[in-house]
């Protein structure tokens, strides 16, 4: 069965730091990953895609994320974190079992904590 | 561009009623897919529409559920009677059209909030 596992319900990081938060997937054949990020009382927005090419992925604010295939992950990183990056990150995957749909599986979701 | 809105944004109604939720898609999204949260846990798929044609509802949890796009433009999901295992935030997301559409990221909406007591 297809999955994705985000390891951390919680990553704590001081503003100005390196933040990663870690994803493993487990799917036949190649990958459609992606992360979403949800601030309070918003929806979930898009920050960034891997369908193919580049192992090294850029989105929105900032944020990369790296695809590797030997240790089936897809880890969400930034440089340099900012207070306002503290919200609720999902990683997912397109569920390609299912034929002709972009159904999505999804982690459980990490939340990010940013301190001054 | 007006994103994909979702309403109520808070619904609480009691055992057994009906409740019914409603999703406008980003104009000329194709694609429009149902999620659940429940209770902190991860977000699950309901359903997907291309257009007013169910593409996939594999993830209905049982005939409860009844979901309906007519016209391809903005979808209702019906819950009756609900149940207390129905709470959780219910997500509407729509992505562009087309087979390529399916690997375009999907816009998600706010959320509705059901809370069934």
């Amino acid at each position: 069965a297809q999955s994705v596992a985000q390891p951390e319900d919680q990553v704590n990081v001081a503003e100005g730091n390196p933040l990663t938060v870690k994803c493993t997937y487990s799917v036949s054949g190649n990958p459609y990953l992606f992360w979403y990020v949800q601030y309070p009382n918003r929806g979930l927005q898009f920050l960034l895609k891997y369908i193919t090419g580049d192992n090294l992925v850029k989105g929105s604010y900032g944020f990369e994320a790296e695809f590797n295939k030997s240790q089936t992950s897809f880890h969400l990183k930034k440089p340099s974190a900012l207070v306002s990056d503290s919200a609720l990150y999902f990683c997912a995957v397109r569920d390609i079992l299912s034929g002709n749909t972009g159904k999505l599986i999804f982690g459980q979701g990490t939340t990010l904590q940013v301190k001054p | 561009e007006a994103g994909v809105t979702q309403f109520p944004s808070h619904s609480v109604i009691e055992k057994g009623q009906t409740v019914t939720l409603r999703c406008d898609p980003i104009s000329g999204h194709d694609n429009l897919y149902w999620y659940r949260r429940v209770m902190g846990k991860e977000i699950k798929f309901l359903l997907h529409f291309v257009k007013e044609s169910k593409q996939d509802e594999s993830g209905m949890p049982n005939n409860r559920f009844l979901a309906e796009r007519t016209g391809g433009t903005y979808s209702t999901l019906k819950v009756q009677p609900a149940e207390l295992e129905d709470s959780g935030v219910y997500f509407c997301a729509s992505s562009q059209e087309g087979w390529a559409g399916q690997n375009n990221e999907q816009f998600f909406g706010p959320g509705t909030r059901l809370t069934v007591l």
